[in-house]
């Protein structure tokens, strides 16, 4: 079974500057999708960034880019140039094929971001 | 806007009585989830729905809880006899097909049970 791991509870960032989020996963399939998906309090979740695991290119969507690590199964978030809006929990996904034929989510415990004015 | 909506938002009752929650999609996609998110956790799978179809569940779904998506357009999850542990937010949400077979999530129904 597909398993994914967050094991930052909580970071820091002072506004303006760069932070890297941590995600591994485990998994014995080859074809897989990895998502960054933010939850802001009290808020709908929302998709942040997204990378197909046969892709070698690293995701990059305006300030948040990824490092995907396909041997090492580490897929993190970078978020540069931190803006108080970025505040929020982060949730790392990962996306297989469900038994019934259907995409299937699993997702990691969450990292709460806090971004200091 | 994510095209999902949830209603109530919030859910208090007391140990026992049944709830039901609603998500209801602003346009017609015919793959549609449930998820259940306990504080401290991200979003675990109960249930999905294609069209009118329920094609998987979680064991997570006990036989206190049902979901039905009748018409293949809006669906409704009720769980009977509610306990503590039932407390979380309980998230829609939908895999839109225009939009790269993406996930777009409801804003949860938080229920709390006394």
């Amino acid at each position: 079974a597909q398993t994914v791991t967050q094991s930052q509870p909580e970071m820091s960032v002072q506004e303006a500057e760069t932070v890297t989020l941590s995600c591994t996963y485990d998994t014995s399939e080859s074809d897989y999708y990895l998502f960054w998906y933010k939850q802001p309090p009290s808020r709908q979740m929302i998709l942040v960034i997204r990378q197909e695991a046969y892709k070698q290119q690293n995701a990059t969507e305006n300030r948040f880019s990824v490092n995907f690590q396909k041997a090492a199964k580490s897929f993190s978030l970078k978020i540069s140039d931190s803006q108080l809006g970025d505040a929020a929990m982060y949730f790392c996904a990962y996306r297989s094929w469900g038994t019934s034929g259907t995409y299937k989510y699993i997702f990691g415990t969450g990292t709460r971001l806090k971004v200091l004015a | 806007d994510t095209g999902v909506s949830q209603d109530p938002r919030h859910k208090i009752t007391k140990r026992g009585q049944n709830v039901t929650f609603r998500c209801d999609p602003i346009s017609e996609h015919n793959r549609l989830y449930w998820y259940r998110q306990t504080l401290g956790q991200g979003p675990e799978f109960l249930t999905y729905f294609q069209n009118e179809a329920q094609l998987e569940k979680s064991r997570l779904l006990s036989d206190r809880f049902s979901a039905e998506r009748p018409k293949g357009s809006f669906s409704t999850l009720e769980i009977q006899r509610t306990e503590q542990g039932d407390s979380a937010m309980y998230l829609c949400a939908l895999l839109k097909r225009e939009m790269g077979n993406e996930q777009f999530f409801g804003p949860g129904t938080r229920l709390t049970v006394l």
